[in-house]
């Protein structure tokens, strides 16, 4: 059964710093690992991840995927309150498309002034 | 705005009641969705409508009925719901079935009394 497991699950931190969500995983022949902010209601997508070692990056938020060790990880610097919101990571199986995604639990990252 | 709209918002409704949960996307997507959010717990694919066809149906229970009548439109027919059922229910749509990337509609509140 695919698993997606992510850390921490919530985290408070004041703005301007950076942090860093973590996201690892089990799947069977995986295909994709995929990135959404859930601020109020509608997951949004973040960032769609591949290949091992390349980095995402739009704006202050990156995301880089580990194939061999099986995780990713998404940094936000210079953080703000607006970035305040449930972070949540999915893996695609491959073959699988939407059908096919796992989500984890999410971590809810809130940006103190 | 994402392009998937979702109706109503809220929903408080008794266990002997019935209604529906709607959802249209102004996307061009071929693929539309239906997501539970329970509290604690990761997003949960219910349905999965392709071209209008019904391909995935993950044991859903048969209170929960989904209606496509187009690629633009997904409802989701509830009736005799029992209180655990209470969620967010999210629909989400995108390309094609083999797309693992989603855009969500901003979710239905439901609470079952």
């Amino acid at each position: 059964e695919d698993k997606v497991v992510q850390s921490p699950l919530s985290l408070v931190v004041h703005e301007g710093d950076t942090v860093t969500l973590n996201c690892s995983y089990e799947v069977t022949n995986f295909r994709s690992l995929l990135w959404y902010k859930q601020e109020k209601k509608a997951p949004t997508f973040l960032f769609m991840l591949t290949s091992s070692g390349i980095e995402k990056k739009s704006g202050r938020l990156s995301s880089i995927l580990d194939k061999k060790e099986l995780f990713s990880i998404l940094n936000i610097t210079a953080t703000q309150t607006g970035d305040s919101a449930v972070y949540l990571c999915a893996v695609e199986r491959s073959g699988g498309g939407a059908d096919g995604l796992t989500f984890g639990k999410g971590t809810h990252l809130i940006i103190q002034p | 705005e994402t392009g998937v709209t979702q109706t109503p918002r809220h929903l408080v409704m008794g266990m002997t009641n019935k209604k529906s949960l709607k959802c249209e996307q102004h996307l061009g997507h071929n693929a539309m969705y239906w997501y539970k959010q329970s509290a604690k717990k990761p997003l949960e694919l219910m349905f999965v409508y392709n071209f209008k066809e019904q391909t995935e149906n993950n044991s859903v229970p048969s209170r929960f009925s989904p209606e496509c009548p187009n690629s633009s439109h997904l409802f989701l027919h509830l009736h005799t719901l029992q209180p655990e059922d209470s969620a967010l229910y999210l629909c989400a749509s995108s390309q094609g079935r083999d797309s693992g990337k989603l855009f969500f509609g901003s979710g239905t509140q439901l609470s079952v009394l």
